[in-house]
């Protein structure tokens, strides 16, 4: 059974930092390009991140540019998300995908961000 | 960025009936290899999006059939040919053919 379980959420400061992770199981991870996606509080969906299968090609969405860091550890099956400056419109909820775009695409059941002072 | 524009955004139909979802696209999601980079997502109540249509008109694994995605340039159509009680939530255009992946803004179905 495939799994994506998200970790690493909280309440954090403006201006703070939070490492966000997902264990992966169930699938060959190495083999996939992996995404993170977010969804503000009673809001649609937001692209944050990809990077592909060996972790050499990166792509953020201009909110995040610079601020965030997508990157995995294959031997791991995990994947993370390094968020620093975070900003209170930063707050979300956020999925770690697989394969997004493609016949095999998964979501993870989220991990709550909250930045607020 | 390509903009995705779902209608209607919120839509109630009576169990049994047909529903239909648009969305269109500022530029078309068309691959050079010929599939549409477009997919269709469910957010039902409480849990994260699941795909049911991907390359605009292909049913995801264990989606059921009743479910149908037609695709044509800037247009796209999710179909329900018969509507559940299981099918509310809010539905979810995508376009995965370029950075930023763009969704829609969600077409919320209610049930009578």
């Amino acid at each position: 059974e495939v799994q994506l379980v998200e970790s690493g959420g909280g309440l954090v400061q403006p201006g703070g930092s939070l490492r966000l992770s997902c264990a992966a199981s169930g699938f060959t991870f190495k083999t996939y390009w992996m995404h993170w996606v977010r969804q503000g509080p009673g809001k649609g969906l937001e692209w944050v991140s990809r990077l592909n299968e060996d972790g050499s090609t990166t792509n953020y969405a201009d909110s995040v540019k610079g601020r965030f860091t997508i990157y995995r550890d294959n031997a791991k099956n995990t994947l993370f998300l390094q968020m620093n400056s975070l900003r209170d419109e930063d707050t979300a909820m956020y999925y770690c995908t697989r394969d997004l775009g493609g016949a095999q695409a998964y979501w993870g059941q989220g991990i709550l961000v909250t930045v607020s002072s | 960025d390509i903009v995705m524009t779902q209608s209607p955004l919120s839509l109630s139909v009576t169990p049994g009936e047909p529903a239909s979802i648009s969305c269109r696209s500022s530029q078309s999601p068309l691959h050079s290899q010929g599939n549409y980079f477009f997919d269709w997502y469910l957010q039902k109540p409480g849990q994260s999006p699941q795909l049911l249509i991907y390359w605009g008109s292909n049913r995801a694994s264990g989606v059921p059939d009743r479910f149908s995605g037609s695709a044509s340039g800037t247009d796209f159509t999710l179909k329900i040919s018969r509507v559940e009680a299981e099918d509310l939530g809010i539905y979810y255009c995508m376009q995965g053919l370029q950075t930023p992946y763009t969704f829609g803004q969600g077409t919320k179905l209610e049930i009578k």
